[in-house]
């Protein structure tokens, strides 16, 4: 297996513009974890994905940022507009179950914006 | 918050030598984990040890955990260049399916 795919690996854009951000789970695995990391605030939680269904978007900063996951071979996330501030590394996670079981990360997109 | 806190931040050692960071965490839990991150690179699994474990060794790496204390160890006997990188635990609450991860330590090997 190829491990969990994220495109593009970095990303320079605008400010105000709609940024999006792919991810292939590695397969047969049933959740999806999206995480930022940045050197203020460490790895953060995002959002998750059971089964290709949000369970926990408390970690999402604001609306401008919204993740889908419309088959259990691709997710997106997206930040429209997008901001400075949304400056940082986002990685893509699966898992084959929960609590017992590891989570394998994606290399990683490297978001700049201007 | 629940998240770990590693300490320390920061560790540089010599090749050879032997690296302990801690992670102390604030609420009840199943499991913790502790992952390694490569400079520019996405974590990676190292063990897992279940709240009624105290002890759990892979290789070179040894995990303890103190339940009591909220806090656990991550050992890495015999240190080699190859081990620099940052070194993160991830705590289960007994609530909800996420993992939350710890601030990190930065270990460098120094060969």
């Amino acid at each position: 297996d190829a491990g969990v795919i994220q495109s593009p690996r970095h990303e320079v854009t605008e400010m105000g513009q709609e940024v999006t951000l792919r991810c292939k789970p590695i397969s047969g695995h049933d959740y999806l974890f999206w995480y930022r990391q940045t050197m203020m605030r460490g790895l953060e939680l995002l959002i998750y994905f059971n089964n290709n269904v949000p369970i926990d978007d408390s970690g999402m900063p604001e609306d401008r940022f919204s993740a889908k996951m419309p088959n259990a071979s691709f997710s997106t996330l997206k930040i429209q507009p997008s901001e400075p501030r949304d400056s940082a590394v986002y990685f893509c996670a699966s898992s084959p179950g929960t609590k017992l079981y590891e989570q394998y990360f994606g290399p990683g997109t490297r978001l700049t914006v201007t | 918050s629940q998240q770990g806190e590693e300490d320390p931040q920061a560790l540089s050692i010599q090749e050879g030598e032997n690296a302990t960071m801690n992670c102390s965490y604030k609420t009840s839990i199943n499991n913790l984990q502790w992952y390694r991150q490569n400079s520019g690179r996405g974590l990676v699994h190292l063990i897992l040890i279940r709240s009624n474990e105290r002890e759990k060794h892979s290789g070179r790496l040894r995990v303890t955990l103190d339940t009591s204390k909220k806090s656990s160890s991550l050992l890495i006997t015999a240190s080699r260049a190859a081990d620099t990188a940052s070194y993160f635990c991830a705590t289960d609450p007994n609530t909800g399916n996420q993992f939350y991860f710890g601030t990190g330590t930065s270990l460098t090997v120094i060969p």
